[in-house]
């Protein structure tokens, strides 16, 4: 089992819809979650962290269940502008290895 | 924005010859990162360094070393390059660890052995 596994995608939506992400981790240690955005042959971007009591931004908001091992970014009102691919990134702590990356999600925002 | 600049963006070369890609910071971070991305591998750690002088290997470390002599720059350094080595390089850095403690990414470089 990988230690952090998101939805394969890709992920086709019109403008305007909601879409969710889902990541999932298997180290009950892990401590720092994070998503990240990637656009084609850039590099990763930071998104927004995840806290344990959920946090949004704008349209974006992101949730964390350390009892299921689970991490969820929701995007409401899809824009072009969103098409990425996302990334989930965990931290188990420290330093070194210890940022584990999720394979991503490919969004398709269509008009 | 942090401040990562890599060096070389682009850099094509030929197998057997050696290739040092940059990575030079301005935000006086402690900890930095060389990292290589492939299709279907997703980001994978090379070395990580957590000080001057002070560096470690990553799960992809075989064929790759590196230096770090000041606090602002991290060399990656293939001393003879493989067509293996075809990737895309970021370096990162973060300053805070644990919890809080964000990724931040260069550039890229885009390295292709011939």
């Amino acid at each position: 089992r990988k230690e952090v596994e998101q939805d394969p995608g890709p992920f086709n939506v019109p403008e305007g819809a909601t879409v969710a992400f889902n990541c999932t981790y298997s180290n009950s240690a892990s401590q720092s979650f994070f998503w990240y955005r990637q656009d084609c042959r850039k590099e990763p971007k930071l998104l927004m962290s995840v806290y344990s009591s959920g946090n949004e931004d704008g349209r974006f908001t992101a949730q964390l269940n350390r009892a299921s091992q689970y991490i969820s970014l929701l995007i409401r009102d899809s824009k072009l502008s969103d098409s990425a691919t996302y990334l989930c990134v965990v931290n188990i702590g420290g330093y070194g290895q210890n940022f584990v990356f999720g394979p991503g999600t490919r969004l398709s925002v269509l008009p | 924005d942090a401040g990562i600049t890599q060096s070389p963006r682009h850099k094509v070369t030929e197998t057997g010859t050696p290739v040092t890609l940059r990575c030079h910071q301005t935000e006086n971070h402690r900890y930095m990162y060389w990292y290589r991305q492939d299709p279907g591998h997703g980001l994978r750690l090379i070395h990580y360094s957590y000080g001057v002088k002070d560096t470690d290997k990553g799960e992809v470390s075989d064929g790759y070393s590196v230096s770090r002599s000041k606090t602002e720059d991290f060399l990656l350094t293939l001393e003879s390059a493989t067509s293996s080595q075809t990737s895309v390089y970021f370096c990162a850095i973060t300053g805070r660890l644990g919890s809080g403690g964000e990724l931040f990414f260069g550039e890229g470089s885009r390295l292709t052995v011939l």
